[in-house]
């Protein structure tokens, strides 16, 4: 297996422009996680999908983030606009979830967001 | 809220110096404790998981160890491979915490 698979790996945009981060997670897996990282803060979940249905958003910062999973092998994240604050590495994770259990999550090699 | 709590925020040891890094946690029923390595540039790669108190995993030279608050990560004779950021994470309630990582650095 490939393991999680994450575009582009590293990005430099401007202010106010539109930013998209691709993830592909583990085949079989049910739940896709998208973490932030920074020196600061370190890793802080933004949102978490089980099944393709998101489950828990209370990280996302605010609404210029948004997320999708349109389907079991690809999800997004977007930020609109993007400022300055959002430069982090995004790193997108995915794991198996059962009923009652909770699996290691396997990471991507994330995203390095620069935004000037 | 959850918290996570990890100590020191960095460690320096002379190769084989056996020492232990701490990841003390608030939650609210606790699911899993989480132990991760990151080495620069990358993401954190899976070590162990615990999911309760008592409980111990090993391997090579790594040993983890749970209590109701906290978790021990104990290093045998440390190489200088074993040089990285190491995480702890917990789980309540389909909520994940990460702790801010120890950094350990190995020296030959």
């Amino acid at each position: 297996d490939a393991g999680v698979i994450q575009s582009p790996r590293h990005e430099v945009t401007e202010m106010g422009q539109e930013v998209t981060l691709r993830c592909k997670p583990i085949s079989g897996h049910n739940s896709l996680f998208w973490y932030r990282q920074t020196m600061m803060r370190g890793l802080e979940l933004l949102i978490y999908f089980n099944n393709n249905v998101p489950i828990d958003d209370s990280g996302m910062p605010e609404d210029r983030f948004s997320a999708k999973m349109p389907n079991a092998s690809f999800s997004t994240l977007k930020i609109q606009p993007s400022e300055p604050r959002d430069s982090a590495v995004y790193f997108c994770a995915s794991s198996w979830e059962g009923s009652g259990s909770y699996n290691e999550q396997f990471f991507g090699p994330g995203t390095r967001l620069t935004v000037l | 809220e959850d918290q996570v709590t990890q100590s020191p925020e960095a460690l320096r040891l002379q190769e084989g110096e056996s020492s232990s890094l701490n990841c003390s946690y608030t939650v609210s029923g606790l699911r899993g404790l989480f132990w991760y390595r990151q080495d620069p540039g990358k993401g954190p790669e899976f070590l162990f998981t615990l999911y309760s108190a008592g409980e111990e995993k090993e391997k090579e030279r790594l040993k983890a160890t749970l209590t109701k608050k906290e978790s021990f990560l104990h290093i045998t004779a440390p190489k200088p491979e074993d040089s990285a950021t190491y995480l702890c994470a917990v789980v309540s309630y389909q909520k994940v915490t990460f702790g801010t990582g120890t950094k350990l650095q190995v020296i030959p």
